[in-house]
């Protein structure tokens, strides 16, 4: 089955700086890749997700790239808040509607001010 | 985004009672929902796949008579915890995809705590 690695686990930036968080998956049948932000207590949230045929998506600050090839992906956050500061997930899985994503274990980002 | 809602928030019980947690799809029709559990500061890991009308499908390791899933209707799953002891305390939460092919969406979560 799927398997998600993701570093690093814990990433102290200054405000304003960028942090890039990246991951590797193992299947190379996944084509489906999420990111999620979650808050202490909170569930996970959506951010940016991205699928196999497109090789970077971004949305105002959060950009995700992918590389098939390697089977690796990475979420950029750039111009970091304080707000910013949460446990970011990364995801894998197929494309189909009964396929669960398998996750990583997470980052921990801290954005001091 | 879709909505996925869940019954109760927080729950405290003796050791040895039975919980049950609902998911609901609020805006949209889920034929499939996926239980998560999470430890503190550790990752979601999946814990079964709740398909409507039909048996769930458990990962390895979680014992399908101690954790029963029922998914009854296109927007409710429930999942009861029974015999519940103190190593069962953890957060439950469970996800939809909506449409079938697209993102994932969670409920905001189940804190179980066992006494």
């Amino acid at each position: 089955g799927e398997n998600v690695e993701q570093h690093p686990s814990t990433l102290s930036v200054q405000e304003g700086d960028s942090a890039v968080i990246k991951c590797t998956y193992s299947d190379s049948a996944s084509n489906y890749f999420p990111w999620y932000k979650q808050e202490l207590g909170k569930r996970p949230q959506l951010i940016i997700d991205i699928r196999s045929n497109v090789g970077e998506k971004k949305d105002q600050r959060i950009a995700v790239t992918l590389n098939k090839t390697a089977k690796h992906f990475s979420l950029h956050i750039t111009e970091t808040q304080p707000e910013d500061s949460a446990v970011y997930f990364c995801a894998a899985s197929m494309n189909s509607g009964n396929t669960p994503l398998v996750f990583g274990k997470g980052t921990r980002l801290s954005v001091i001010a | 985004g879709a909505v996925v809602s869940q019954h109760p928030s927080r729950v405290i019980c003796k050791s040895g009672t039975s919980v049950k947690i609902e998911c609901r799809s609020l805006d949209f029709q889920a034929t499939t929902m996926f239980w998560y559990r999470q430890f503190p500061k550790k990752s979601l890991m999946l814990m079964a796949t709740s398909n409507e009308g039909s048996k769930a499908t458990y990962e390895q390791g979680v014992e399908k008579d101690k954790f029963l899933i029922n998914h009854a209707s296109l927007t409710l799953s429930t999942l009861t915890v029974t015999s519940a002891h103190p190593e069962d305390s953890s957060f439950y939460i469970c996800s939809a995809r909506d449409p079938p092919q697209g993102p994932q969406y969670f409920g905001p979560g189940t804190r179980l705590t066992v006494l």
